[in-house]
């Protein structure tokens, strides 16, 4: 296991589009993590899953975004009806809760762009 | 409201000298503090952490400081070395979750050889 895997790493559509992205995290890690980064700007929380419950959401994340962890593993991130404001890099970063110092380990980031 | 600031969006220096990224935040109910490196194409990585029992932390050629008084901390890289060349991330969590974190903007140091 090498680290946290993203796909796909860039993905162009038109606006009024689906997408969707996946995550694979560190296999023993039961938190994951996704967050969004503009340009110029730090990484911002989105919404993060313990194992396969979804414990917080940020006030970001509108009704057209939706993520899921089915079985406590890989997760995806959905966004319905894109806009150009969704064009963003969306990170996925897991960890493990019982690490005393939990540090998150991010993917490398699905760059988003929406024409 | 940006509750974590780094106000130094870049940063130059010469190699084998001290760098020193800082970084401020304004939320009491912060405890846990982590610094990330990030180079281009890549996600962010972990670099040094340090929680609000602590005024140091150390490792290697990298060192945190933490003044709770001053709601200030930063990041000393001593001796800098080209391949530190990156963008840092000052990050901020409820020590309840430290991985829900708030992030600065990113301070990009440019280390010359």
């Amino acid at each position: 296991d090498t680290g946290v895997s993203q796909n796909p790493r860039h993905k162009i559509t038109k606006r009024g589009q689906n997408v969707t992205f996946r995550c694979d995290p560190i296999s023993e890690h039961n938190r994951l993590y996704w967050y969004r980064q503009t340009l110029g700007q730090g990484p911002e929380f989105l919404t993060y899953f313990q194992n396969e419950a979804q414990l917080e959401k940020s006030r970001l994340l509108s009704d057209r975004f939706s993520a899921e962890r089915p079985k406590g593993s890989f997760s995806t991130l959905e966004i319905q009806r894109t806009e150009q404001g969704d064009s963003a890099m969306y990170l996925c970063a897991s960890s493990l809760e019982a690490d005393l110092n939990e540090k998150l380990f991010f993917g490398s980031g699905t760059q988003l762009s929406v024409l | 409201d940006q509750q974590v600031k780094q106000n130094s969006p870049s940063l130059s220096v010469q190699e084998g000298r001290i760098s020193i990224l800082n970084c401020d935040y304004t939320n009491s109910m912060f405890d846990y503090f982590l610094w990330y490196k990030k180079y281009p194409a890549e996600g962010p990585t972990f670099l040094i952490s340090i929680s609000s029992i602590k005024d140091k932390n150390e490792d290697g050629r990298f060192t945190v400081f933490l003044n709770k008084s001053a709601k200030h901390l930063s990041l000393h890289i001593v001796p800098s070395q080209p391949g530190d060349s990156a963008v840092y991330f000052c990050a901020a969590s409820p020590y309840t979750n430290a991985g829900k974190s708030t992030f600065g903007d990113g301070t990009t140091l440019t280390v010359k050889p």
